[in-house]
């Protein structure tokens, strides 16, 4: 199956720094999608992204399909931006495979 | 919308007891999925449902039944629980395809069987 790498696997970040999180995915897909866990557990859609760029308020996504990865940028990052972000890629029709994801920590 | 819901939030059960989580969405999503999380293993897939009344299994089915009756609903039943399946269950919900749509996740169930 298609394997989903995310890097790096922790960051720590002073309030107001900017970041990139990256994933590579080992196939050809046509959707990816990036989330955010947050200290509650819930799982958040941050983006639906199969190429191409696109932008959230201080988050924004990119996704070279034809290079098999995608970055997360998050700029002015806020103490809220903590939590875990998960890129997934879909695996077949009704699974998705999810990164081992990256650990955000924002320190006020 | 109020999107993908789940109830309970939480729940603490014996080893034995069975009982039901419930799940339903509002967007007239035709697939419905059932996740668990544990450290260090990642979503792992337990059923899913491609429609009203057409269900299947998932990497993990074991312990665990499902039934989609309406487009709405998609509850997962532990018959018999386990302290292996102490976890974070969460349903999802997609459009169609995941090759085309994206997939919705709900706010999660907290389960601890001792």
């Amino acid at each position: 199956g298609i394997q989903v790498e995310q890097s790096p696997p922790d960051l720590i970040l002073q309030e107001g720094a900017n970041s990139t999180l990256r994933c590579n995915f080992s196939d050809s897909v046509n959707n990816l999608q990036w989330f955010h866990q947050n200290p509650w557990g819930q799982l958040i859609n941050l983006f639906y992204i199969p190429s191409g760029t696109k932008q959230n308020g201080r988050l924004s996504a990119t996704t070279v399909a034809t290079e098999r990865y995608s970055l997360l940028y998050i700029s002015s990052s806020q103490t809220t931006d903590s939590g875990v972000y998960f890129c997934a890629v879909p695996f077949n029709d009704y699974k998705l495979s999810f990164g081992a994801g990256t650990t955000v920590t924002v320190r006020a | 919308n109020a999107g993908v819901t789940q109830t309970p939030k939480f729940q603490v059960l014996k080893t034995g007891q069975s009982m039901t989580l419930q799940c339903a969405q509002d967007m007239n999503h035709e697939y419905m999925s059932w996740y668990r999380q544990d450290p260090g293993m990642g979503l792992r897939l337990i059923h899913y449902s491609v429609g009203a009344g057409i269900t299947d299994q998932g990497e993990v089915p074991n312990g665990y039944n499902v039934s989609r009756s309406t487009t709405e609903d998609f509850p997962l039943r532990l018959l018999s629980a386990a302290p292996s399946q102490t976890s974070v269950y969460f349903c999802a919900s997609t459009r169609g395809r995941l090759n085309s749509y994206e997939q919705y996740f709900g706010p999660g169930t907290r389960l601890t069987v001792t």
